[in-house]
């Protein structure tokens, strides 16, 4: 069964907006990371937090876990058209099977 | 630059083929995946392997297997294709567990 599960399924902007995408899991995680997927290829690891970690930057990406409502978000500030991708959470579960369990994605479109 | 490369950006097979899909890393991981990803069910684990000629089966083994003779390179082959095999296939790579994957860009797969 899915672990992460995103929302919203879809999200559109204007450039320079700022982008806000959650992801919720429902068992204990080891970590959880952040991927983004431009349409048709290979995704492109983003950042990872860890489970004793409440908040990470990288860039222009601002990511939060809160383990108690078993949820994080992902923040893009000043978007950008090339920030145009799927988003996808995936979780490492603690103590269950050893893979990583991807979200469906949201796909954000930012239009310039 | 770290390079995951699949062989096949898109590959049209029939009904009953056995095909084969290549990955090759350059990166030296331990650790290699075959995920498929089909619209509205997300990414899932098909198969995993952890050293070489070493496997263990993700969420949906059945109809596929892999072969891991070289560290560099993670096979994946379908016996006999059939059509709900269609997808995209990526392949990932990671040196820690399943901590910040190397995506390789995707095979679109067709069964006729």
């Amino acid at each position: 069964s899915q672990q992460g599960e995103e929302d919203p399924q879809a999200l559109s902007i204007q450039e320079g907006e700022n982008a806000t995408m959650n992801c919720s899991y429902k068992t204990s995680i080891n970590n959880l990371q952040w991927y983004r997927q431009n349409s048709g290829r290979g995704l492109v690891h983003l950042i990872l937090i860890r489970s004793n970690e409440r908040e990470k930057h990288s860039g222009r990406l601002r990511v939060t876990l809160d383990t108690s409502k078993k949820s994080s978000s992902l923040l893009i500030t000043a978007s950008r058209a090339a920030d145009t991708a799927s988003y996808f959470c995936a979780t490492d579960a603690k103590g269950g099977s050893e893979k990583l369990v991807f979200g469906k994605g949201t796909k954000l479109t930012v239009n310039p | 630059d770290v390079k995951v490369t699949q062989s096949s950006r898109y590959l049209v097979k029939r009904t009953g083929e056995k095909v084969f899909l290549e990955c090759v890393q350059d990166m030296d991981h331990e650790n290699m995946f075959w995920y498929r990803q089909d619209p509205g069910l997300g990414l899932r684990l098909i198969y995993f392997s952890y050293d070489v000629k070493m496997k263990e089966k993700g969420d949906i083994p059945e109809g596929y297997s892999v072969s891991r003779e070289k560290k560099e390179r993670f096979s994946l082959i379908l016996e006999s294709a059939s059509t709900n095999q269609t997808s995209m296939y990526l392949c990932a790579s990671g040196l820690s567990g399943h901590e910040k994957l190397f995506f390789g860009s995707g095979t679109q797969l067709s069964v006729l």
